[in-house]
């Protein structure tokens, strides 16, 4: 089974400009989550999509958005960007409600970002 | 205060040594307890999970939550230059993170020296 994939795996760009990165998450899964890891703060929670609707988000500015598709596979937008978004973006995905006794994320291997 | 406090390192010993690695947390809530391991360009990877406290063993790993204390630790025993990686603490209220996401740590920086 494949894992959870992540496109772009590297970017760069200028302060100003906007992003969208993209996830698929692993066969099946229909709960994607994504975090930003930064040597400062670690890894964050910024939101996570369960059927296409957003459930929660972490404490992030309104700048950071996402979606789900149908299909389960899920972009994040960061509009505007700053200095202070250079950082990993991980996905993760996992099973929602299978009965068993952990749903264990699984993560992608992350989009890199540098913003200028 | 972070809601989870893990001591960055780096932390260095020598192959064939015990590793302690620890994580406090403030949040009463936090159900599941989780250890991640990160390689350089790679996503985490769970390592263990616990629900609740008390001890788990998985070969060379054993994971020790105590809820009172609010104190969670996972020791390597055996350790092997490969074992060189970012482990991270991580927790949750709901089984996988659920809506809530998971809560890390920093992350422990381990190098095991041949």
């Amino acid at each position: 089974k494949a894992g959870v994939t992540q496109t772009p795996r590297y970017l760069i760009k200028t302060r100003g400009q906007q992003v969208t990165l993209s996830c698929s998450p692993i066969s099946g899964h229909r709960s994607v989550s994504w975090y930003q890891q930064t040597p400062g703060q670690g890894l964050q929670f910024l939101f996570e999509y369960f059927s296409e609707t957003q459930r929660n988000k972490g404490n992030f500015p309104g700048r950071f958005s996402g979606r789900q598709f149908s299909n389960s596979r899920s972009e994040m937008n960061v509009s505007t960007l700053e200095l202070g978004d250079s950082a990993l973006y991980l996905c993760a995905s996992s099973l929602v409600g299978t009965g068993k006794s952990y749903n264990e994320q699984f993560f992608g291997p992350g989009t890199r970002l540098t913003v200028l | 205060q972070k809601e989870v406090e893990q001591d960055p390192g780096p932390l260095s010993v020598p192959e064939g040594a015990i590793v302690s690695l620890n994580c406090t947390y403030s949040n009463s809530a936090f159900q599941y307890f989780m250890w991640y391991r990160q390689y350089s360009r790679k996503g985490p990877e769970l390592l263990m999970y616990t629900y609740s406290s008390g001890n788990k063993e998985d070969g060379r790993f054993t994971a020790q939550v105590d809820k009172s204390s609010k104190y969670i630790s996972l020791f390597i025993r055996d350790s092997q230059p490969s074992d060189s990686a970012t482990y991270l603490c991580a927790m949750s209220r709901e089984t996988g993170g659920g809506a809530d996401g998971l809560t890390f740590g920093k992350g422990t920086h381990l190098i095991i020296q041949p």
